[in-house]
């Protein structure tokens, strides 16, 4: 089954301890990247990658980093979780790029205490 | 630079009414639309998009969309909702400014809640 898989789907964290949060396709695209929503705010870009080894930030980079290594694998890290980033996030990925039609994972709810 | 408004945050409508969720744009060129659900628990899902032809674009679960340049709107309708259509919706509209590489933009989503 054609999927985009996040893990782990809820997460519980201190302030200032690094936490990733993986991301996995199976339809490899070549186009993959990470949001977060929140209430009132909608969808926010964070960074996304046009392939292996390209990523580029988005409208909210502060305090992410990612990487793609691979093809199929598009990991969120929070290398010092503050509060201010506890959000629902989402990984999504698209055949031909950004303005396409998306797949997105089922989401990870964030909280950092 | 490019943007999508979705003036409701919430449209509540009766189990058989037609519904309609508004979304206007403003862009620089010809738009590339789309819109999004997201149902409870779960990750966004595409229902369909507009990028040239026909102004009524159809998509999955029987929703369909108007696009109207001269009122630079795009509103996602159904002729008769369902109680299992209640979930949040996202209109985006495609970035074509030089910093952003041609990604999403979406709106901040409104809630349908539709009744028995």
């Amino acid at each position: 089954e054609a999927q985009v898989t996040q893990n782990p789907r809820y997460l519980i964290t201190v302030t200032g301890k690094k936490l990733t949060v993986t991301c996995s396709q199976n339809m490899n695209h070549e186009y993959m990247s990470w949001y977060r929503q929140d209430p009132g705010l909608g969808l926010r870009q964070i960074y996304y990658s046009m392939n292996v080894e390209v990523t580029d930030k988005g409208d909210v980079p502060e305090g992410y980093k990612v990487s793609r290594k691979e093809k199929r694998n598009f990991p969120l890290i929070l290398e010092s979780p503050s509060p201010n980033q506890t959000s629902l996030y989402f990984c999504a990925s698209s055949f031909l790029g950004g303005g396409e039609k998306l797949f997105f994972g089922s989401g990870t709810q964030l909280s950092v205490l | 630079a490019q943007s999508v408004a979705q003036p409701e945050d919430q449209v509540n409508v009766a189990e058989g009414n037609p519904l309609t969720v508004k979304c206007t744009y403003s862009v620089s060129g010809n738009p590339y639309l789309f819109w999004y659900v997201q149902y409870p628990n779960r990750g966004l899902q595409f229902l369909l998009k507009y990028i040239t032809g026909d102004n009524l674009v159809k998509g999955s679960y029987g929703f369909e969309a108007e696009f109207n340049k001269s009122q630079t709107s795009f509103h996602l309708k159904k002729p008769s909702a369902l109680v299992s259509d209640s979930a949040l919706y996202f209109c985006a509209v495609r970035d074509m400014g030089g910093g952003s590489q041609g990604n999403l933009i979406f709106g901040k989503g409104t809630k349908l809640s539709v009744k028995p």
